[in-house]
């Protein structure tokens, strides 16, 4: 089963409006996980790290204050897309590692459609 | 700068067998994944190498040359369920999982 669990799975909202994508980790403690996107027949790419206590890590051309991200526990991390926007819709997934790393999670992923 | 090289689409043939190519040249390197993906669906994990060598894995392999930035996926006995995205990603640093993924290669299994 699933050790990595997103919710929603699916959402739709209206352009200007914030939308919120929690990430789990179901049955270990994530003191990191990591938030990528992926557009339609293109890769995965890293948003940002998620530091349980801490600001999160960015990568470059990432507008922190659009995708807000929070780790309240070590199991709970979300992201919160602001003022979205059309060009924001795409697949959100997150990630968080395990066993010494060597084995990396995915969340089952957020389809996001902004209209 | 950080570059992941893998063939965009493939195809073979049922019961077939399919080597998947990777090359990777990164700033640091601990470790090398590759992950399966089907459309619309989250990646799933299919192995992990970080020393040089052949994992083996039921129907799938995956082999790792450091000196080369190289490494390969090999499918045996390729199933239709096979036809999906699979995903070279390398972790680049020991002090942080974050992993940087290739362009990923649509393989089509035709019976």
């Amino acid at each position: 089963g699933a050790v990595v669990s997103q919710h929603p799975s699916r959402v739709i909202c209206k352009s200007g409006t914030s939308v919120k994508i929690e990430c789990r980790s179901l049955d270990f403690q994530a003191t990191t996980m990591f938030w990528y996107r992926q557009f339609p027949k293109q890769s995965l790419m890293l948003m940002a790290t998620s530091n349980e206590g801490s600001k999160a890590t960015y990568e470059q051309g990432v507008e922190k204050d659009k995708f807000l991200i929070n780790h309240a526990s070590l199991t709970l991390s979300t992201l919160t897309v602001t003022s979205a926007h059309p060009e924001d819709s795409s697949f959100y997934i997150c990630s968080a590692p395990r066993f010494s790393g060597n084995t990396i999670y995915f969340g089952e992923g957020s389809w996001l459609t902004v209209v | 700068g950080q570059n992941i090289d893998q063939p965009t689409e493939m195809t073979a043939t049922e019961g077939a067998i399919v080597q998947i190519n990777c090359t990777y040249q990164t700033s640091g390197f601990n470790g090398l994944f590759w992950y399966q993906q089907h459309a619309g669906e989250a990646p799933t994990f299919l192995s992990y190498n970080v020393l040089d060598g052949l994992e083996e894995k039921g129907r799938f392999s995956s082999f790792l040359s450091r000196s080369k930035g190289y490494s390969y996926l090999l499918l045996k006995e390729l199933q239709m369920k096979d036809s999906a995205s699979y995903l070279c990603a390398v972790r680049g640093s020991y002090n942080t999982d974050k992993l940087i993924f290739g362009t990923g290669t649509r393989l089509q299994v035709f019976p």
